[in-house]
């Protein structure tokens, strides 16, 4: 069994909708918890961090954390076409700096004009 | 600004031929990382650095050799021994204290 499992997609929804992508995780010492975006032929870029359980929102993003569930969600509201992209989530131990994240293998996300 | 650059964006190798992808940055983080990333298989740790003159073996450094002279810059080799070098290869580093990684932009690897 993976550390990090992701559901690969793809998954297409229309403009305007509210996208929910997900991750589920094994190993209880994570504690840092990602969300990447990647456009086709791109590198990834940090889309949204958070530290243990709880929310963060930024703009139409918001991440949430359920620790006692190993589960992890990305919200998008009001997608628009250049959400389009593939969505990666990454986490890591406490003593982030010398451990290595650890990423799903990503969720490729397609909003449909 | 401050990033990551690889270089080139476009490789093609024949076989049998050893290349060398190109990772510079100038953010003065302390890691660096090579991912190789295929369809379908997400991300996967090739070798990495956390300071300068050491580096350690990910989980599919096989085929694969870097080195790390100097902070800003890790090279990454594919040998003729790597069976199946087509893909995207992303470079990336971190700093201490800080979350996240930075990626560059990536090097598709063809061989033909």
């Amino acid at each position: 069994q993976k550390e990090v499992e992701q559901d690969p997609g793809p998954l297409s929804v229309p403009e305007g909708a509210i996208v929910s992508l997900n991750c589920t995780y094994s190993n209880s010492a994570f504690q840092y918890f990602m969300w990447y975006r990647q456009y086709s032929r791109k590198g990834p870029e940090l889309l949204m961090y958070t530290y243990s359980s709880g929310n963060k929102e930024d703009g139409r993003f918001t991440a949430q954390v359920d620790k006692s569930s190993k589960y992890i969600s990305l919200f998008i509201r009001d997608s628009q076409p250049s959400d389009s992209a593939t969505y990666l989530c990454a986490m890591s131990p406490p003593n982030f700096g010398n451990e290595k994240l650890t990423f799903g293998t990503g969720t490729r996300l397609t909003i449909i004009p | 600004d401050g990033g990551i650059t690889q270089s080139p964006k476009y490789l093609f190798r024949k076989e049998g031929q050893n290349v060398t992808l190109s990772c510079e940055q100038n953010l003065n983080h302390d890691a660096m990382y090579w991912y190789r990333q295929d369809p379908g298989q997400g991300l996967r740790l090739i070798y990495y650095s956390q300071i300068v003159n050491d580096f350690q073996k990910g989980d599919i450094a096989e085929g694969y050799s870097v080195s790390r002279e100097k902070k800003e810059s890790f090279p990454l080799t594919v040998t003729s021994a790597q069976k199946n070098p087509t893909a995207f290869y992303l470079c990336a580093s971190s700093t201490t204290g800080k979350n996240g990684y930075t990626f560059g932009s990536g090097t598709r690897l063809t061989v033909v």
